[in-house]
Protein backbone atom coordinates (compact mmCIF):
# COMPACT_ATOMS: atom_id res chain seq x y z
CA UNK A 1 0.00 0.00 0.00
CA UNK A 2 1.03 3.43 -0.26
CA UNK A 3 1.07 4.60 3.24
CA UNK A 4 2.45 3.03 6.95
CA UNK A 5 0.77 0.18 7.49
CA UNK A 6 0.45 -1.53 11.36
CA UNK A 7 -0.44 -4.75 12.94
CA UNK A 8 -2.66 -5.49 14.62
CA UNK A 9 -5.01 -2.81 14.63
CA UNK A 10 -6.35 -4.17 18.08
CA UNK A 11 -4.62 -6.24 20.62
CA UNK A 12 -5.79 -7.66 23.75
CA UNK A 13 -3.49 -9.66 25.80
CA UNK A 14 -3.17 -10.81 29.72
CA UNK A 15 -0.60 -9.46 31.96
CA UNK A 16 2.73 -11.68 31.38
CA UNK A 17 2.14 -12.44 28.05
CA UNK A 18 4.43 -11.13 25.20
CA UNK A 19 3.34 -9.41 22.14
CA UNK A 20 4.68 -8.38 19.04
CA UNK A 21 3.36 -5.16 16.44
CA UNK A 22 4.47 -5.30 13.62
CA UNK A 23 5.24 -1.66 11.18
CA UNK A 24 5.83 -1.60 7.39
CA UNK A 25 6.44 1.53 6.33
CA UNK A 26 6.45 3.43 3.10
CA UNK A 27 8.46 1.87 0.65
CA UNK A 28 11.68 3.99 0.10
CA UNK A 29 11.55 5.72 3.72
CA UNK A 30 14.65 5.44 5.57
CA UNK A 31 13.69 6.57 8.99
CA UNK A 32 11.20 4.92 11.18
CA UNK A 33 10.41 5.89 14.83
CA UNK A 34 8.06 3.90 17.36
CA UNK A 35 6.10 6.08 19.75
CA UNK A 36 3.50 5.08 22.19
CA UNK A 37 0.70 7.28 22.86
CA UNK A 38 -1.40 6.89 26.45
CA UNK A 39 -5.00 7.89 26.56
CA UNK A 40 -5.24 11.68 26.14
CA UNK A 41 -1.79 12.13 26.22
CA UNK A 42 1.13 13.07 24.17
CA UNK A 43 3.59 11.00 21.70
CA UNK A 44 6.27 9.46 23.94
CA UNK A 45 9.54 8.54 21.61
CA UNK A 46 10.89 4.97 21.74
CA UNK A 47 12.81 4.23 19.15
CA UNK A 48 14.42 5.22 16.32
CA UNK A 49 15.98 3.27 13.24
CA UNK A 50 17.86 4.63 10.47
CA UNK A 51 18.28 2.18 7.81
CA UNK A 52 18.46 -1.31 9.87
CA UNK A 53 20.66 0.07 12.77
CA UNK A 54 18.76 1.74 15.93
CA UNK A 55 20.94 4.84 16.64
CA UNK A 56 18.81 5.65 19.73
CA UNK A 57 17.08 3.55 21.82
CA UNK A 58 16.82 5.98 24.77
CA UNK A 59 12.89 6.04 25.02
CA UNK A 60 12.38 2.17 25.83
CA UNK A 61 10.97 2.32 28.87
CA UNK A 62 12.40 -0.89 29.99
CA UNK A 63 14.78 -4.21 29.00
CA UNK A 64 10.96 -5.77 28.47
CA UNK A 65 10.68 -3.76 25.40
CA UNK A 66 13.07 -4.32 22.41
CA UNK A 67 12.56 -3.59 18.58
CA UNK A 68 14.33 -4.53 15.24
CA UNK A 69 14.03 -3.52 11.94
CA UNK A 70 15.31 -5.94 8.70
CA UNK A 71 15.66 -5.24 5.23
CA UNK A 72 15.43 -1.56 5.54
CA UNK A 73 11.80 -1.89 5.57
CA UNK A 74 9.57 -3.94 8.14
CA UNK A 75 9.77 -3.60 12.12
CA UNK A 76 8.53 -5.47 14.94
CA UNK A 77 8.69 -3.81 18.27
CA UNK A 78 8.47 -6.68 20.88
CA UNK A 79 6.95 -6.32 24.80
CA UNK A 80 7.98 -9.14 26.59
CA UNK A 81 6.05 -10.26 30.22
CA UNK A 82 3.31 -7.10 29.60
CA UNK A 83 2.12 -5.48 32.59
CA UNK A 84 -0.96 -3.46 32.67
CA UNK A 85 0.85 0.16 32.22
CA UNK A 86 2.07 -1.16 28.91
CA UNK A 87 -1.45 -0.53 27.64
CA UNK A 88 -1.34 2.56 24.62
CA UNK A 89 -1.26 3.33 21.50
CA UNK A 90 1.58 2.18 19.58
CA UNK A 91 2.07 4.69 16.83
CA UNK A 92 4.62 3.29 13.49
CA UNK A 93 6.04 6.43 11.89
CA UNK A 94 8.49 6.67 8.53
CA UNK A 95 10.00 9.45 7.34
CA UNK A 96 11.90 9.80 3.75
CA UNK A 97 15.27 11.19 5.34
CA UNK A 98 16.08 11.20 9.22
CA UNK A 99 17.73 14.25 11.18
CA UNK A 100 14.17 14.97 13.36
CA UNK A 101 13.10 17.27 9.64
CA UNK A 102 11.15 15.29 7.82
CA UNK A 103 7.91 14.85 7.77
CA UNK A 104 6.00 11.81 9.94
CA UNK A 105 3.95 9.22 7.95
CA UNK A 106 1.82 7.91 10.48
CA UNK A 107 -0.07 4.21 10.56
CA UNK A 108 -2.98 4.06 12.09
CA UNK A 109 -1.67 2.55 15.31
CA UNK A 110 -1.95 -0.54 17.35
CA UNK A 111 -3.89 -0.55 19.90
CA UNK A 112 -2.38 -2.82 23.10
CA UNK A 113 -4.90 -3.85 26.03
CA UNK A 114 -3.27 -5.69 29.07
CA UNK A 115 -5.55 -7.26 31.26
CA UNK B 1 17.14 17.64 26.98
CA UNK B 2 13.89 18.89 24.68
CA UNK B 3 10.24 20.31 26.42
CA UNK B 4 7.52 21.82 24.57
CA UNK B 5 4.73 23.63 26.57
CA UNK B 6 1.57 24.12 24.80
CA UNK B 7 -2.14 24.63 26.11
CA UNK B 8 -3.96 21.73 27.04
CA UNK B 9 -7.63 22.51 25.49
CA UNK B 10 -8.80 25.38 23.41
CA UNK B 11 -12.45 26.30 22.72
CA UNK B 12 -14.36 28.20 19.75
CA UNK B 13 -16.94 28.76 17.68
CA UNK B 14 -17.19 27.69 14.34
CA UNK B 15 -16.60 30.41 11.85
CA UNK B 16 -14.18 32.21 14.30
CA UNK B 17 -9.77 32.45 14.58
CA UNK B 18 -7.89 30.71 16.81
CA UNK B 19 -4.63 30.51 17.82
CA UNK B 20 -2.43 27.76 19.73
CA UNK B 21 0.78 28.60 21.18
CA UNK B 22 3.96 26.53 21.87
CA UNK B 23 6.64 27.72 23.74
CA UNK B 24 9.95 25.01 23.57
CA UNK B 25 13.32 24.39 25.62
CA UNK B 26 15.52 22.21 23.06
CA UNK B 27 19.03 21.67 22.28
CA UNK B 28 20.10 21.74 18.59
CA UNK B 29 16.81 22.92 17.63
CA UNK B 30 16.27 22.32 13.65
CA UNK B 31 12.48 23.36 13.13
CA UNK B 32 8.71 23.53 14.73
CA UNK B 33 6.04 21.39 12.87
CA UNK B 34 2.33 21.05 13.68
CA UNK B 35 0.51 17.72 13.27
CA UNK B 36 -3.36 17.07 13.84
CA UNK B 37 -4.89 14.24 15.01
CA UNK B 38 -8.59 13.20 15.02
CA UNK B 39 -9.88 11.05 17.91
CA UNK B 40 -8.75 7.56 17.15
CA UNK B 41 -6.91 8.62 14.37
CA UNK B 42 -3.33 9.26 12.85
CA UNK B 43 -1.22 12.26 13.62
CA UNK B 44 -1.16 13.65 10.21
CA UNK B 45 1.52 16.96 9.14
CA UNK B 46 0.15 20.21 9.13
CA UNK B 47 3.12 22.56 8.79
CA UNK B 48 7.07 23.01 9.18
CA UNK B 49 8.65 26.35 9.96
CA UNK B 50 12.58 25.71 9.97
CA UNK B 51 12.94 29.64 9.77
CA UNK B 52 11.73 32.38 11.76
CA UNK B 53 8.29 34.06 10.15
CA UNK B 54 4.83 32.75 8.63
CA UNK B 55 3.87 29.72 6.82
CA UNK B 56 0.41 29.66 5.15
CA UNK B 57 -1.14 26.82 4.02
CA UNK B 58 -4.66 26.99 2.78
CA UNK B 59 -6.49 28.09 6.48
CA UNK B 60 -3.77 27.06 8.65
CA UNK B 61 -0.95 29.41 9.32
CA UNK B 62 2.11 28.63 11.36
CA UNK B 63 4.27 30.90 13.00
CA UNK B 64 8.35 30.63 14.52
CA UNK B 65 10.46 32.79 16.45
CA UNK B 66 13.63 31.07 16.96
CA UNK B 67 14.86 33.91 19.46
CA UNK B 68 11.55 33.48 21.63
CA UNK B 69 11.46 29.85 21.67
CA UNK B 70 8.25 30.39 20.57
CA UNK B 71 5.85 28.84 17.94
CA UNK B 72 1.92 29.04 16.95
CA UNK B 73 -0.37 27.59 14.83
CA UNK B 74 -3.22 29.77 13.73
CA UNK B 75 -6.66 28.56 12.00
CA UNK B 76 -8.64 30.13 10.18
CA UNK B 77 -12.41 30.09 9.27
CA UNK B 78 -13.13 27.66 12.19
CA UNK B 79 -14.78 24.18 10.84
CA UNK B 80 -16.38 21.26 13.14
CA UNK B 81 -13.94 18.51 11.63
CA UNK B 82 -11.19 21.08 12.56
CA UNK B 83 -12.00 19.50 16.05
CA UNK B 84 -9.12 17.57 17.04
CA UNK B 85 -5.38 17.16 18.86
CA UNK B 86 -2.83 19.53 17.84
CA UNK B 87 0.56 19.26 18.59
CA UNK B 88 3.67 21.47 18.13
CA UNK B 89 6.89 19.02 17.52
CA UNK B 90 10.39 20.32 17.35
CA UNK B 91 13.23 18.92 15.05
CA UNK B 92 16.07 18.96 17.20
CA UNK B 93 18.90 16.11 16.68
CA UNK B 94 17.08 13.46 14.99
CA UNK B 95 14.16 12.76 17.33
CA UNK B 96 11.11 14.41 16.87
CA UNK B 97 9.80 15.43 20.16
CA UNK B 98 6.51 16.19 20.28
CA UNK B 99 4.29 18.26 22.90
CA UNK B 100 1.27 16.97 24.81
CA UNK B 101 -1.20 18.52 22.50
CA UNK B 102 -3.68 20.76 22.76
CA UNK B 103 -7.24 19.71 22.12
CA UNK B 104 -9.69 21.96 19.67
CA UNK B 105 -12.93 21.90 19.94
CA UNK B 106 -15.14 23.51 17.54
CA UNK B 107 -18.99 24.70 18.57
CA UNK B 108 -21.72 25.26 16.08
Amino acid sequence: GAGVSQSPSNKVTEKGKDVELRCDPISGHTALYWYRQRLGQGLEFLIYFQGNSAPDKSGLPSDRFSAERTGESVSTLTIQRTQQEDSAVYLCASSFTGGGTGELFFGEGSRLTVL
Amino acid sequence: GQSLEQPSEVTAVEGAIVQINCTYQTSGFYGLSWYQQHDGGAPTFLSYNALDGLEETGRFSSFLSRSDSYGYLLLQELQMKDSASYFCVSGGSYIPTFGRGTSLIVHP
